[in-house]
């Protein structure tokens, strides 16, 4: 079974310059989240979509990201524009249907710096 | 926002040295305790998922138990070995399938 994809592994941008990164869930899997992992923090949820509807986003901090989920399947995540703060590991993970007490799959991250 | 805690925040042990760590959570709207260990450059991964009290998991030299009347969940480690080394994230998973991190626990084992 193919894992969740994410792409690109690192990125490295000047603030105020925009980025996206991009994530392929498994198969099936209709719950998609989006993770902030700042170095030494625990994950940080930014948006949580069930197929192509927004479940959460109350953590998403909407002036500059932005994200979506055509047809439920693929997502992005868009970071317009960029602050020396949005340093950090981008992870992205899917699960199966709501109210399932399953585990969720991470793709390995996206690791961005902001500089 | 649920408020998950972890701790110690990191541990240095020596090899064959057994350990353990402590997630704390909000005992309501319970559903599921989710143990992740996170090694540099790979995905996190699933080591346990819990839902009932006094739950306890096994998978090897690691180990969980699980007390959702007072919010808590212990990760054990027995004979701690250098491949261990990783941060080890507990979550929350509450109605709606949504799950809440805590900050991990970032274990050094020294060989």
């Amino acid at each position: 079974e193919a894992g969740v994809a994410q792409s690109p592994r690192y990125k490295i941008i000047e603030k105020r310059q925009s980025v996206a990164f991009w994530c392929n869930p498994i198969s099936g899997h209709a719950t998609l989240y989006w993770y902030q992992q700042i170095l030494g923090q625990g994950p940080k949820l930014l948006i949580q979509f069930q197929n192509n509807g927004v479940v959460d986003d109350s953590q998403l901090p909407k002036d500059r990201f932005s994200a979506e989920r055509l047809k439920g399947v693929d997502s992005t995540l868009k970071i317009q524009p960029a602050k020396l703060e949005d340093s950090a590991v981008y992870l992205c993970a899917s699960s199966l249907p709501p109210h399932s007490v399953t585990e969720a799959f991470f793709g390995q991250g996206t690791r961005l710096t902001v500089v | 926002i649920l408020n998950v805690e972890q701790s110690p925040q990191s541990l240095h042990v020596q090899e064959g040295d057994s350990t353990n760590f402590t997630c704390s959570f909000p005992s309501s709207n319970f559903y599921a305790l989710h143990w992740y260990r996170w090694e540099t450059a790979k995905s996190p991964e699933a080591l346990f998922v819990m839902t009932l009290n006094g739950d306890e998991k096994k998978k090897g030299r690691i180990s969980a138990t699980l007390n959702t009347k007072e919010g808590y969940s212990y990760l054990y480690i027995k004979g701690s070995q250098p491949e261990d080394s990783a941060t080890y994230l507990c979550a929350l998973n509450n109605a709606g399938n949504m799950l809440t991190f805590g900050g991990g626990t970032r274990l050094m084992v020294k060989p």
